[in-house]
């Protein structure tokens, strides 16, 4: 069954640094999306994208956030400088189509990958 | 998106079956019923979704109340591996530009041997 990959697994740096989070999305699918979850809390939505813009972004993600679509394979979350707050399970997701039309915009994660902020 | 509700918290035994419910009494006629679940240390993970109909696939059920204002996934035979949180999400079919999901809190389901 195809998978959303994403890497590294597990991330530890210093506040401050810039951190590059890379998902490979399920090949065909043309909608890419990060979300994060903090220790204990919510799924939380950070940003959607599609067709090489983002298609909407929420408050959490703020100037320090960016994404990329680098080839036609990764996807990547960038955090220019991180704070303690940012220490959180990120998830990349993909789907085929955007909307809640029938089968075709269920959206499949990555694994995710834990972002500590020492 | 709709808001829904689900209980925190339910407990199963394994081999029976679970039903988790979830009232959506603001639901729209444009949206359908999603659910995923999370296993623990996992990402989420799509189970199934309607519109009016029940649903069947190899993981579970989805009956859907005949006035949508509520639904219950249904799991037919509980296993260990099922324990997780399970999350209602509505989505409106019509609207291509609200294409994320929102999470609530959801149910965590736990499986006794």
């Amino acid at each position: 069954e195809p998978e959303v990959t994403q890497t590294p697994s597990h991330q530890v740096t210093q506040m401050g640094q810039e951190v590059i989070l890379r998902c490979v999305p399920i090949s065909n699918h043309l909608y890419f999306y990060w979300y994060r979850q903090i220790l204990g809390q919510k799924v939380e939505f950070l940003v959607s994208f599609y067709n090489n813009e983002i298609s909407e972004k929420s408050e959490i993600f703020d100037d320090q956030f960016s994404v990329e679509r680098p080839d036609g394979s990764n996807f990547t979350l960038k955090i220019r400088s991180t704070k303690l707050e940012d220490s959180a399970m990120y998830f990349c997701a993909s789907s085929l189509a955007g909307g809640g039309r029938s089968g075709a915009n269920v959206l499949t994660f990555g694994a995710g990958s834990r972002l500590t902020v020492l | 998106d709709a808001k829904t509700t689900q209980p925190n918290s339910m407990e199963s035994n394994e081999e029976e079956p679970v039903h988790l419910p979830c009232n959506h009494s603001t639901i729209s006629g444009t949206d359908y019923i999603h659910w995923y679940r999370q296993l623990p240390s996992q990402g989420p993970e799509y189970v199934i979704h309607g519109l009016t109909s029940n649903v069947n696939n190899r993981m579970a059920s989805l009956a859907i109340a005949e006035d949508r204002k509520s639904s219950t996934l249904i799991l037919h035979r509980a296993t260990l591996r099922d324990a997780a949180v399970y999350y209602c999400i509505l989505r409106d079919r019509t609207n291509n530009a609200g294409n994320m999901l929102t999470f609530g809190g959801g149910t965590r389901l736990m499986v006794k041997p």
